[in-house]
């Protein structure tokens, strides 16, 4: 089992374009969660998936970010247009629901 | 919503002492409270979690005790080492399989040797 994949593992990119981070779970998980790490406000959940479809996206700070799962092994967070407040660790994880969650490595997105 | 406090915020113990992080929780119902490990430059790792059925769980140097009556929980390392400096976060759930997890702010544990 190679756990939850993300990618990139590192992104910079100049402010106004568009950033597409990538995850794929772990095969037989059926629930997905985007966080937001920063220093200042911790882990922040962004949007979670059960099935595919979307269930809470109260966490995504606003229109410029969106999600998308297609299918059970993949999904995107995407930002468009990118400000370099958004600069942070954003992080995938996956969850069988019987243990917690299964976090992928993150992406480290610097917008400047 | 449930609300997850961790405390303390920092944590300096020399290699050999135990370490001990407390977190409070306020939503009652809450039944499943992992524990998770970060790395620097890595994802947060589960290393151990307890539901509400149960009082205490020990795995080798570690162990978590969770009051529900007063609504905390708390994580245990003894005989630490320097390869458990990391950051500690808390988390619970009411959903017994761990969907929606709430996290504490996390507890950077510094392992002196």
């Amino acid at each position: 089992d190679a756990g939850v994949i993300q990618s990139p593992r590192h992104e910079v990119t100049e402010m106004g374009q568009e950033v597409t981070l990538r995850c794929k779970p772990i095969s037989g998980h059926n629930s997905l969660f985007w966080y937001r790490q920063t220093m200042m406000r911790g882990l922040e959940l962004l949007i979670y998936f059960n099935n595919n479809v979307p269930i809470d996206d109260s966490g995504m700070p606003e229109d410029r970010f969106s999600a998308k799962m297609p299918n059970a092994s993949f999904s995107t967070l995407k930002i468009q247009p990118s400000e370099p407040r958004d600069s942070a660790v954003y992080f995938c994880a996956s969850n069988d629901r019987v243990r917690g969650y299964t976090f992928g490595s993150g992406t480290r997105l610097t917008v400047v | 919503g449930e609300n997850v406090e961790q405390h303390p915020s920092t944590l300096s113990v020399q290699e050999g002492d135990s370490a001990v992080i407390k977190c409070t929780y306020s939503d009652s119902a809450s039944n499943y409270f992992p524990w998770y490990k970060q790395e620097l430059g890595k994802g947060p790792q589960l290393i151990i979690d307890i539901r509400s059925n149960v009082g205490e769980k020990k795995d080798q140097r570690i162990a978590v005790t969770l009051n529900k009556t007063a609504k905390h929980f708390s994580l245990h390392i003894t005989e630490t080492q320097p390869e458990d400096s990391a950051v500690y976060f808390c988390a619970a759930s009411t959903n017994n399989a761990g969907n929606m997890l709430t996290f504490g702010g996390g507890t950077r544990l510094m392992v002196k040797p």
